[in-house]
């Protein structure tokens, strides 16, 4: 069965620095993707980055980026530039390609700015 | 569009008790789905659906049922509500699967007691 890990359960880092959150997943599966969806107080739930097994380039998007790291199964995000406004739990989640059914998230990661 | 709306924002019930948690949509996505977050944990499926007509069962499915009679409704029943179903429970929907975004609501807050 496919598991999700975010092994830093809280994380701090000072406005402005940079930080990594850790994602590793467990799967049999060659097809697949992985999210990291951000939850503010506010308990919504919204997507930072994506990215598919298949491509072998990280995605980016603006501050945020990934190292995928498909044969070690690892994960990561990267913050840039970190703002008040990025204090959130942060979830890694893993969807199969071939399941519907098959959408996973981590335990989460509290992320704390310290200003 | 307001996208993904729930309803109730909280409720309380009695053991045995029923309820209907409401979710709608207005974005015409094919796809709608139920989780459930209990404390310190991440979100765990309980149901999907991948079109009017169309459920499946996810991780979590015991205890819960849903329909889906429109696009943009898909409902979900408690039925004899127990303490272990005391949870924040969201709903999301995305036009097709894969890598396309889900769209959350604002989760419902559920106290069974």
């Amino acid at each position: 069965a496919q598991t999700v890990t975010q092994s830093q359960p809280e994380m701090s880092v000072q406005e402005a620095e940079t930080v990594t959150l850790s994602c590793t997943y467990d799967t049999s599966e060659s097809d697949y993707y992985l999210f990291w969806y951000k939850q503010p107080p506010s308990r919504q739930m919204i997507l930072v980055i994506r990215q598919e097994a298949y491509k072998q380039q990280n995605a980016t998007e603006n501050r945020f980026s990934v190292n995928f790291q498909k044969a070690a199964k690892s994960f990561s995000l990267k913050i840039s530039d970190s703002q008040l406004g990025d204090a959130a739990m942060y979830f890694c989640a893993y969807r199969s390609a071939n399941r519907d059914d098959k959408i996973i998230f981590g335990k989460g990661t509290r992320l704390h700015i310290l200003p | 569009n307001a996208g993904v709306t729930q309803t109730p924002k909280f409720r309380i019930l009695k053991i045995g008790q029923s309820m209907t948690l409401q979710c709608t949509q207005d974005m015409n996505h094919n796809y709608m789905y139920w989780y459930r977050q209990d404390p310190g944990m991440g979100l765990k499926l309980i149901y999907y659906s991948v079109g009017a007509g169309i459920t499946d069962k996810g991780e979590v499915p015991n205890g819960y049922n849903v329909s889906r009679s429109t696009t943009e409704d898909f409902p979900l029943r408690l039925e004899l509500a127990a303490p272990s179903q005391t949870s924040v429970y969201f709903c999301a929907s995305s036009k097709t699967t894969g890598t396309d975004t889900q769209y959350f609501g604002p989760g419902t807050r559920l106290t069974v007691l």
